[in-house]
């Protein structure tokens, strides 16, 4: 089992909808985790951090859930601009510095 | 607001020729980090680097090799380049060890080698 695991999509959905990607990780030794977005050929970019209490920034939630291991990204009203790649990422503290995993990533593409 | 550059933005190889990734960042951050990114793989790790001086392997350094003589310079090196290195490569930076979850990354650099 990969240590990130996401749905790849794509996610198609009409402008205004409300969408969810879910993360699961398999180290329960994960510390931190966070949403990247990456457009399609650009470089990652940090979305947001996901807190043990869920947080929101806007149109946008990641909640965590510790005991069944996963995280989520809920984006409310979509927009044609949401259409992007949104990668899940770990960290486990303890090892060396190369410990922040990344998803393969989970698709989305938002339309008219 | 330059951020991380990386250089070249495209290139093509022939298998067996050798070339260099340049990544220069003006953020002064101490940690840099080479990713390679293949459809349906995800960011891998490299190579990275905690400080001026110092390099250590990632998940995926076979084939690869990297120098940090300055601090905001981290090199990514192919010394006889293979198909299978056909991919885009990142390089990212991040002020302390990465606890806030934020990298900073270049644009990318597509390599093709035939």
């Amino acid at each position: 089992r990969k240590e990130v695991e996401q749905d790849p999509g794509p996610f198609n959905v009409p402008e205004g909808a409300t969408v969810a990607f879910n993360c699961t990780y398999s180290n329960s030794a994960s510390q931190s985790f966070f949403w990247y977005r990456q457009d399609c050929r650009k470089e990652p970019k940090l979305l947001m951090s996901v807190y043990s209490s869920g947080n929101e920034d806007g149109r946008f939630t990641a909640q965590l859930n510790r005991a069944s291991q996963y995280i989520s990204l809920l984006i409310r009203d979509s927009k044609l601009s949401d259409s992007a790649t949104y990668l899940c990422v770990v960290i486990r503290y303890g090892g060396s510095q190369g410990n922040l995993i990344f998803g393969k990533g989970t698709k989305l593409s938002v339309k008219p | 607001n330059a951020g991380v550059t990386q250089t070249p933005k495209f290139r093509v190889l022939k298998t067996g020729q050798s070339m260099t990734l340049l990544c220069a960042q003006d953020m002064n951050h101490e940690y840099m980090y080479w990713y390679r990114q293949d459809p349906g793989m995800g960011l891998r790790l490299i190579h990275y680097s905690v400080g001026e001086g110092t390099t250590a392997k990632g998940e995926v350094p076979d084939g690869y090799n990297v120098s940090r003589l300055k601090k905001q310079n981290f090199l990514l090196g192919l010394e006889s380049a293979a198909p299978s290195q056909t991919s885009v490569y990142f390089c990212a930076s991040s002020p302390l060890r990465v606890n806030t979850g934020e990298l900073f990354f270049g644009e990318g650099s597509r390599l093709t080698v035939l």
